[in-house]
């Protein structure tokens, strides 16, 4: 069972462009969502996390937008650079400290 | 402060055998977890340790099995390696079991069963 689907599975986007990737999620019982990147070779590395009575959370260039009641999530990835080319997982997790369930991720091309 | 280390980084096996794969946690960090990354996917919860008991395990066989060691460093082990194992093998540690303080992964060991 899939809890968590992610789309696009790759997106490719100019140099100061706008990356978007949605998300949406099957558990009601998340309360905690974080975006993790992932460069090759590397393991994934947490890059922005909102909890659901949060409708939107921006650090940066990086944005999460979110809708609790469609159960949706999306991050944007303002003034895309060619350094934010990498793989983008969004996850769900019960914040009482349990496992991360991840999105299938989208790999992101930034064209400079 | 040092992040988390994996060892070995590549290996590979023959269908049939054992693997030991080994993590060291980041300084100050009492949980460690483990997730499989098949090629082209999102990685996948096999289980969870939280000062040296697990605490909690993901669809996977009892095959699959870990040990979490008072320095709070970690094993995975796997017996009788399938084909399908080959993958990425993810350790993440993090502080009382994530959450807030978030999960730092290391680059993980990419097992490969021929």
């Amino acid at each position: 069972q899939q809890q968590v689907k992610q789309s696009p599975q790759s997106l490719i986007v100019q140099k100061g462009g706008i990356s978007i990737i949605n998300c949406a999620y099957e558990n009601t019982a998340f309360d905690y969502f974080p975006w993790y990147q992932q460069f090759p070779g590397k393991g994934p590395a947490l890059l922005i996390a909102i909890r659901p009575d949060v409708s939107e959370k921006k650090e940066g260039r990086f944005t999460i937008s979110f809708n609790k009641s469609a159960k949706q999530f999306s991050l944007h990835i303002m003034d895309s650079q060619p350094g934010d080319s990498a793989t983008y997982f969004c996850a769900g997790q019960k914040a009482a400290g349990n496992k991360l369930t991840f999105g299938g991720g989208t790999r992101v091309l930034v064209k400079p | 402060e040092t992040g988390v280390t994996q060892s070995p980084t590549h290996l590979i096996k023959t269908r049939g055998q054992q693997v030991t794969l080994r993590c060291s946690s980041q300084s100050g960090h009492n949980t460690v977890s483990w997730y499989q990354q098949a090629l082209g996917q999102g990685p996948q919860f096999i289980f969870q340790y939280y000062r040296e008991e697990e605490n909690g395990r993901g669809n996977f066989p009892p095959r699959f099995s870990g040990l979490q060691f008072p320095n709070y460093s970690s094993e995975l082990n796997v017996n009788a390696l399938e084909l399908d194992d080959s993958a990425l093998y993810l350790c993440a540690s993090s502080l009382n079991r994530g959450g807030v303080y978030g999960y730092t992964f290391g680059s993980g060991t990419r097992l490969t069963v021929v």
